[in-house]
């Protein structure tokens, strides 16, 4: 059972657009975490959001999460052939394990 | 500081042999956690070691071991290896454990298995 839904699963866009990521679950979670990962590489944290409604903005990078604290939402304005790479987004709950959602794989064509 | 540590970071091995992973969390982090990444599957939680025990557990067959030392450097062994075990396994570290806290991740170690 995924509990984290993330959506889209794939996008390619163009240079200097600007795009979401929707990071979704009927799971109440304490924090949400998003990174990026490159190939071949390990992912890197980018944002840990904690409160319901909390909005952190790096760069270009807009980070969201819900007021009930089930969702969250990563915008990224005027894309560059950088951000190219895999999204992901992880809840905590509790004690609990991480848990991860399946990740976006964001191409940014120039 | 220096980040997460992981080694080797490719490895080739054939079904049947076991493979022993390490990971060196970042000084001062008493919790290393464990996944598998795969395209298919993406990623998925093997466990978590926390002062030398096991805290958490993911739904892998036992095969999949892992330990800690007490200087919290962790290694994972897989016995027995499938085809399907072929992934990237990823190791993070955390100040007191991967739930609530930033977890941050090695680079890898990429296994393939023929």
């Amino acid at each position: 059972t995924q509990l984290l839904e993330q959506s889209p699963q794939f996008l390619s866009i163009q240079e200097g657009e600007n795009l979401t990521v929707y990071c979704n679950s009927s799971s109440v979670f304490s924090s949400l975490q998003w990174y990026r990962q490159e190939p071949g590489e390990g992912p890197v944290l980018l944002v840990t959001v904690v409160t319901g409604g909390e909005v952190k903005k790096l760069k270009r990078l807009t980070f969201q999460f819900g007021d009930a604290r089930k969702d969250s939402s990563l915008h990224i304005t005027a894309a560059q052939p950088g951000d190219t790479g895999l999204y992901l987004c992880a809840g905590a709950k509790g004690a609990q394990k991480l848990v991860f959602g399946q990740g976006t794989r964001l191409t940014i064509n120039p | 500081k220096a980040g997460v540590t992981q080694t080797p970071r490719y490895l080739i091995k054939t079904r049947g042999q076991q493979v022993t992973l390490s990971c060196s969390p970042i000084s001062g982090h008493r919790s290393v956690s464990w996944y598998q990444q795969t395209p298919g599957q993406g990623l998925q939680f093997l466990f978590e070691y926390f002062s030398e025990t096991q805290r958490n557990k993911g739904n892998f067959p036992g095969r999949f071991s892992g330990r800690q030392f007490s200087n919290s450097r962790s290694e994972m062994n897989v016995s027995t290896l499938e085809l399907g075990d072929s992934a990237l396994y990823l190791c993070a570290s955390s100040l007191i454990g991967s739930s609530g806290n930033t977890i941050y991740f090695g680079e890898g170690s990429w296994l393939t298995v023929v």
